[in-house]
Parts: structure tokens; C-alpha cells; sequence
């Protein structure tokens, strides 16, 4: 079985500062995809980044990026010149063999003007 | 491309109604994956389709909660004889490979 642990419920982060959001996951999967999402208010969920685990590179997308660390399971989050629309729940996700998504509880990430 | 929908976007039934969602997935995705969401909580996977066969059943599917999807098209999601644990958001994604893509929902609230 999948489990992603999500330890921080809140986060908060100045207007173009820099914030990492942390996720752990345990798998028993050789092969497996790991995410980020966002879900804004009232909004729908959205794909931030995946990481493929057999990749060793840690995986870019604009002013966001990942640090993988595969040995501790560890995939989180940094979100580089935060954006006050960068506010919103965050969930972190993994997908091995099975297609569903297992998803962490979420972390609300709060943007300071 | 126009995304993944779904309908109603709220729906307000009483206890023991039964309810039916409808999600219409992106164009040319022939996986299509059900979710349930509650308040404070990530979402939790109820089923998913590959075209029009059901390949995966999650335990919190219970026997009041069945899911189609004829012709591999739209999906509809109906629960029989609704209690108030029912509540939720319930989410539906659809992808071709590892990618899902997720519509914006129907809330759930049973009275």
C-alpha cells in the first residue's frame, strides 16, 4: 500500500520569497510517479510538477522545482518569488502500480502581500 | 481542448435520496478516475474506468455507490439512499498516460 504524509497543515511565505513545502511517501513500488498539486479556492486541481522516481534529476517547472531524495522517500516542494497566487492548498501525490493517485492531506500555503 | 467537466456543480439532496454526477471527460482520454473529497482532507479514490470497462474498485465504494461509463465516453457516479457521511466534494480526472487531469468538482451536502 501507498501512504503520503504531509507534515505541515499551514504554511506561510512573504510576497517573492522562497518556501518549501515537504512531503514523505512509502511505496513498496520499483516504478512510481510522484506530484504536487494545487487546489485554489472554490478552484479546481491543478498539475504544479512529477517527478518519474527512476529519474534522478529533480524535476524543474518555472519557479518551481522538487528535492527528491529517494533513499528517505522525501519529495518536497519550493516555490522560488512567491505570488499572491500562489496561495492555496497544496497536495502532494504518489501513483505506482495501481493508476489511482494517493494523495497527503494538504498543506494551505498563505502568501503575505 | 476543454478540460474536464462536471455537473451539477452543487447538489443539495436530503437523506435517503438518491443523487447522480455526470463528468465528461478531455477529448481523446480514455482513463477516467472518480475521487471523493472531504473537508480538510486530500482526495480518496473511489474508481477508475479504461474506456468503458471499470478496472479498479476502491473499499469506500460501498454498495449504495455505482459508477459507469457507456461507450467510453461521459462518466456518471450515482449513490442510492444518500446518508450525511455522503458530504463531500466529489472530484473526476481523466489522463491518456500518468497525467491526470482534474475537473472542479460536485459538493455534495446531505440534509
Amino acid at each position: 500500500a501507498q501512504t503520503v504524509t504531509q507534515s505541515q497543515p499551514e504554511m506561510s511565505v512573504q510576497e517573492a520569497e522562497t518556501v518549501t513545502l515537504s512531503c514523505t511517501y512509502d511505496t513498496s513500488e520499483s516504478d512510481y510517479y510522484l506530484f504536487w498539486y494545487k487546489q485554489p479556492p472554490s478552484r479546481q486541481m491543478i498539475l504544479v510538477i512529477r517527478q518519474e522516481a527512476y529519474k534522478q534529476q529533480n524535476a524543474t517547472e518555472n519557479r518551481f522545482s522538487v528535492n527528491f531524495q529517494k533513499a528517505a522517500k522525501s519529495f518536497s516542494l519550493k516555490i522560488s518569488d512567491s505570488q499572491l497566487g500562489d496561495a492555496a492548498m497544496y497536495f502532494c501525490a504518489s501513483q505506482g502500480g495501481s493508476e489511482k493517485l494517493v494523495f497527503g492531506k494538504g498543506t494551505k500555503l498563505t502568501v503575505n502581500p | 481542448d476543454t478540460g474536464v467537466s462536471q455537473n451539477p456543480r452543487h447538489k443539495i439532496t436530503k437523506r435517503g435520496q438518491n443523487v447522480t454526477f455526470r463528468c465528461d471527460p478531455i477529448s481523446e482520454h480514455n482513463r477516467l478516475y472518480w475521487y471523493r473529497q472531504t473537508l480538510g482532507q486530500g482526495p480518496e479514490f473511489l474508481t477508475y474506468f479504461q474506456n468503458e470497462a471499470q478496472l479498479e474498485k476502491s473499499r469506500l465504494l460501498s454498495d449504495r455507490f455505482s459508477a459507469e461509463r457507456p461507450k467510453g465516453s461521459f462518466s456518471t457516479l450515482e449513490i442510492q439512499r444518500t446518508e450525511q457521511g455522503d458530504s463531500a466534494m466529489y472530484l473526476c480526472a481523466s489522463s491518456l498516460d500518468t497525467l491526470q487531469y482534474f475537473g472542479a468538482g460536485t459538493r455534495l451536502s446531505v440534509l
